[in-house]
């Protein structure tokens, strides 16, 4: 089992539209996790950091759920701008491991 | 501040030669990571240092992969010899902690013929 596994994609979704992306990962002793934005052909760059009580930028919502091991992310109002991939990013053992997931891809259409 | 910076942007090179991959963090960073993306794995987490001192270097993937940081303000990533399947993008990040924001360089893009 993968520690740190994503919605395989892509998802294709029009202007305007509302997407999520789940994220699950195995290690129970994981400390921190965020959600990175890589265009393509670019280097990773952090979209947002996932806190317990759950936290919202914008237009985007990161919630965790520790019981579950799960991350999600919801986009809002989607934007061409939006179309990338999203990497789901879980910190273990206080900063001794920090895993990447492999990521899903956004095309957000006209 | 300019950001990570990593040196060449491409390189090709023939199987079997030294290829040697530079980065400089952000000053002030006490935390350096070297990665490897690929289609087929993904990002991978090579090796990381903490204070120019290596702490986990069980992602390098065999004894052909080297790494050093002489300093706070470089640190450089070796292949010897290089064979077809090191061809990938590798990434450079630091941070200001273990658990905070990587900030990631540009990546340099690597093929071995």
């Amino acid at each position: 089992r993968k520690e740190v596994e994503q919605d395989p994609g892509p998802f294709n979704v029009p202007e305007g539209a509302t997407v999520a992306f789940n994220c699950t990962y195995s290690n129970s002793a994981s400390q921190s996790f965020f959600w990175y934005r890589q265009d393509c052909r670019k280097e990773p760059k952090l979209l947002m950091s996932v806190y317990s009580s759950g936290n919202e930028d914008g237009r985007f919502t990161a919630q965790l759920n520790r019981a579950s091991q799960y991350i999600s992310l919801l986009i809002r109002d989607s934007k061409l701008s939006d179309s990338a991939t999203y990497l789901c990013v879980v910190n273990e053992n206080y900063g001794q491991n920090f895993v990447f997931g492999p990521g899903t891809r956004l095309s957000v259409l006209p | 501040d300019a950001g990570v910076i990593q040196s060449p942007r491409h390189e090709v090179t023939e199987m079997g030669q030294e290829v040697t991959l530079r980065c400089k963090p952000i000053s002030g960073h006490d935390y350096l990571f070297w990665y490897r993306q690929t289609m087929m794995r993904g990002l991978e987490l090579l090796i990381y240092f903490n204070n120019n001192v290596p702490i986990d270097d069980s992602g390098m993937p065999e004894d052909r992969f080297s790494a050093k940081m002489p300093n706070a303000s470089f640190s450089t990533l070796k292949i010897q010899p290089s064979e077809p399947r090191d061809s990938a993008v590798y990434f450079c990040a630091s941070s200001l902690v273990s658990v905070d924001e990587q900030y990631f360089g540009p990546g340099t893009r690597l093929t071995v013929t």
